[in-house]
C-alpha cells in the first residue's frame, strides 16, 4: 500500500515558469524524500528532509514539510525541458520508504 | 562509483513460465530492497535485506515469489510461475549507512 497521495497526477508547465508538487502522507515519519523517474529508468534521490525541518534548498529545488498537516511540497524554479519527468514523496519510517503515486511533470519548450 | 546494477533490463516471458531478476548493489551498501513499480504508480517494497537476512519481506506473495542474497551481496527475485498481473517495473536499491536509497534502472517484465 502507498502512503503517499501527490497532487496533481500530471502538471503540464512551459519551461521557465515554476513547477509545484505536493504530496499528503498518513503516519508519523523520520524525514520525507522526493524522488525524479524519467521514463524508462530508475528513481534518482533529490532532496531529504527531516521531521525536524521546514524547509530545504537544493539549486532550483525547494521542499517544504509541515508535519501538523502531514504535507510536503517540492518547488522547481525556473523549469527546463529536462526537467520532464515522473517525481515521488516517499516518506521513511525507520528503514522503509513508502512511496506515493508521483506527479508526471512536462515542461515544454 | 558504478551504481546498482540490474539484469536483464527487459523479459518477455508466458504465463506460467518461471523468471528471474538479478541485481548487483553498490559496493559495501549492506541493504538491498526489491521494489514492484506498476505503471503510473509508485514503486512499494517487496523485500528488505540487512547483509544475507532478509529483515521485511511481509510484502512478498510468497506463493510465487522467492528471493535470496546467499553471500550479503548479489540478491535474485524469482518469480514462479508468472501470471499475467506481475507485468510491471522490479526494481532493486541499496543503502550503506545513510537513509538514502540508490536505485538500478529496473527490469521491465511483460507477462503475456
Amino acid at each position: 500500500s502507498q502512503q503517499g497521495e501527490e497532487d496533481p497526477q500530471a502538471l503540464s508547465i512551459q519551461e521557465g515558469e515554476n513547477a509545484t508538487m505536493n504530496c499528503s502522507y498518513k503516519t508519523s515519519i523520520n524525514n520525507l524524500q522526493w524522488y525524479r523517474q524519467n521514463s524508462g529508468r530508475g528513481l534518482v534521490h533529490l532532496i531529504l528532509i527531516r521531521s525536524n525541518e521546514r524547509e530545504k534548498h537544493s539549486g532550483r529545488l525547494r521542499v517544504t514539510l509541515d508535519t501538523s498537516k502531514k504535507s510536503s511540497s517540492l518547488l522547481i524554479t525556473a523549469s527546463r525541458a529536462a526537467d520532464t519527468a515522473s517525481y515521488f514523496c516517499a516518506t521513511n519510517a525507520g528503514n522503509m520508504l513508502t512511496f506515493g503515486g508521483g506527479t508526471r511533470l512536462m515542461v515544454k519548450p | 562509483e558504478a551504481g546498482v546494477v540490474q539484469s536483464p533490463r527487459y523479459k518477455i516471458i508466458e504465463k506460467k513460465q518461471p523468471v528471474a531478476f538479478w541485481c548487483n548493489p553498490i559496493s559495501g551498501h549492506n541493504t538491498l530492497y526489491w521494489y514492484l513499480q506498476n505503471l503510473g504508480q509508485g514503486p512499494e517494497l517487496l523485500i528488505r535485506y540487512e547483509n544475507e537476512e532478509a529483515v521485511d519481506d511481509s510484502q512478498l506473495p510468497k506463493d510465487r515469489f522467492s528471493a535470496e542474497r546467499l553471500k550479503g551481496v548479489d540478491s535474485t527475485l524469482k518469480i514462479q510461475p508468472a501470471e499475467l498481473g506481475d507485468s510491471a517495473v522490479y526494481l532493486c536499491a541499496s543503502s550503506g549507512n545513510s537513509n538514502q536509497q540508490y536505485f538500478g534502472p529496473g527490469t521491465r517484465l511483460t507477462v503475456t
